[in-house]
């Protein structure tokens, strides 16, 4: 059964880098039909999509936050990174991986990671 | 991209029929997709492409879509299904939540 863990600092200063690390297990990252994504949830509020990274490294954004973001693949040991600048309170959240089923336009994700606690302050 | 709107509370007695709508122009041309988040947990997948249900959820969840409008039905509601309940779609833009409904069962 697939499982995802993420791991990364849970504690981020204001105006520096946010990184985050998904391990994937019982299953390959280069499955077919499937890309690797992050989600996050600021307290008490809703799921914000970040961005989606395939196998082959190409990645999708949400535009929000397209300028900040960036996601790697890193199929030598089956893990997706996340990295996130210039934080700022805003940022503070519970940041989940998740596996993403796309299928023409429509994508959706299936399996989710437990997810991590990131707080933005000095 | 676009909104997804969703009633932010529903409440329900056990045994009875939860409906959670959501709406949005652009459902009239994409799936709906609904997650179950219960407090402290991370979402977990009810329904897909609308109306389908994964393995392992009890059948009293299905969902339908008509128009601009996807439906979520919990019949016969359980303590255990209180939770909040996202509706999800997408576009070429990216992937869109609605902003949550917390189905409180009384």
């Amino acid at each position: 059964q697939l499982h995802l863990q993420e791991s990364g600092s849970g504690l981020v200063k204001p105006s520096e880098t946010l990184s985050l690390t998904c391990a994937v297990s019982g299953g390959s990252l280069s499955s077919g039909g499937y890309s690797w994504t992050w989600i996050r949830q600021a307290p008490g509020r809703g799921l914000e999509w970040i961005g989606y990274i395939y196998h082959n490294g190409a990645t999708y954004y949400n535009p929000s936050l397209k300028s900040r973001v960036t996601m790697s693949v890193d199929r030598s040991k089956n893990q997706f990174s996340l990295a996130l600048m210039s934080v700022t309170a805003a940022d503070t959240a519970v940041y989940y991986c998740a596996r993403l089923v796309i299928a023409s336009l429509h994508y959706h994700m299936d399996v989710w990671g437990k997810g991590t606690t990131v707080t933005v302050s000095s | 991209s676009y909104e997804l709107t969703q009633p932010s509370s529903v409440s329900v007695s056990p045994g009875q029929t939860a409906t959670i709508s959501c709406s949005a122009n652009a459902l009239a041309n994409q799936y709906a997709y609904w997650y179950q988040q219960k407090t402290g947990q991370a979402p977990v997948l009810v329904i897909y492409k609308d109306s389908e249900r994964p393995s392992g959820i009890p059948e009293r969840f299905s969902g339908s879509s008509s128009g601009t409008t996807a439906t979520l039905t919990i019949s016969g509601v359980q303590a255990e299904d209180e939770a909040d309940y996202y509706c999800q779609s997408s576009d070429s833009s990216g992937i869109v939540f609605g902003g949550g409904t917390t189905l409180t069962v009384l």
